[in-house]
């Protein structure tokens, strides 16, 4: 079953931050944070392993509770590099597939 | 690192042909190579997973014989849609995930955009 993302959709202007949650109705393994430009593949952000894990690179981070069964990635001071649509994709073993969330487009401003 | 690439980028053919997609992990071996479809707009949907020298396990709804997928070696698969039809029209997206650690990431290629006439 396919993990829920919201918002469907966010607008920014350049340095204000966002969240974006990604929750499953399964127990998770890992979570992976994806960002997709238009017309290109998607590009690995980070993974979030069991165990309550958080993370951040330069000025976007993760955290991911399993016991709510969902991760949020937040976006800080964004830039307009960050727009793109983001992507989770959960894992309910090691070694197992990803299944994808519909999706979160987010588009930054100047 | 962990670079894939796509070949073609992109591919028109007209309805009944086959188109052959090849998907290569260039500084890495994929253990586990994955094959998605994604329509626009929407999200990337899971077509098949393949493991180097077995055969690809597909998810359900899609059409062993219609997408076929050879993993041969370590660094190599291949898709191909036979008898393409205006429907298979869509961006094919592979990735890959090898060993050299244990977080399971998958590493996608740039993705291969597909027309059918």
């Amino acid at each position: 079953q396919q993990p829920v993302q919201s918002p469907q959709a966010v607008i920014l202007r350049e340095g204000e931050d966002a969240v974006i949650n990604c929750s499953s109705s399964k127990a998770l393994y890992s979570v992976h944070w994806y960002r997709q430009k238009h017309g290109e593949a998607p590009v690995f952000l980070m993974i979030l392993l069991k165990g309550g894990e958080q993370k951040g690179h330069d000025k976007i981070s993760a955290s991911f509770n399993e016991k709510k069964q969902q991760s949020s990635l937040y976006l800080t001071a964004s830039q307009l590099s960050y727009s793109g649509t983001y992507f989770c994709g959960t894992e309910v073993a090691a070694g197992n597939k990803l299944t994808f969330g519909g999706g979160t487009r987010v588009l930054v401003k100047p | 690192g962990a670079v894939v690439s796509q070949h073609p980028s992109w591919v028109i053919c007209k309805s009944g042909t086959s188109v052959k997609i090849e998907c290569r992990s260039l500084d890495f071996q994929a253990t586990t190579m994955f094959w998605y479809r994604q329509f626009p707009k929407q999200s990337l949907m899971l077509m098949a997973t393949s493991n180097e020298g077995s055969k690809a396990t597909y998810e359900q709804g899609v059409e062993k014989d219609k997408f076929l997928i050879n993993h041969a070696s370590l660094t190599l698969s291949t898709l191909t849609v036979t008898s393409a039809h205006p429907e298979d029209s869509s961006f094919y997206i592979c990735s890959g995930r090898g060993s050299w650690d244990n977080t399971d990431t998958q590493y996608f290629g740039p993705g291969t955009r597909l027309t059918v006439l």
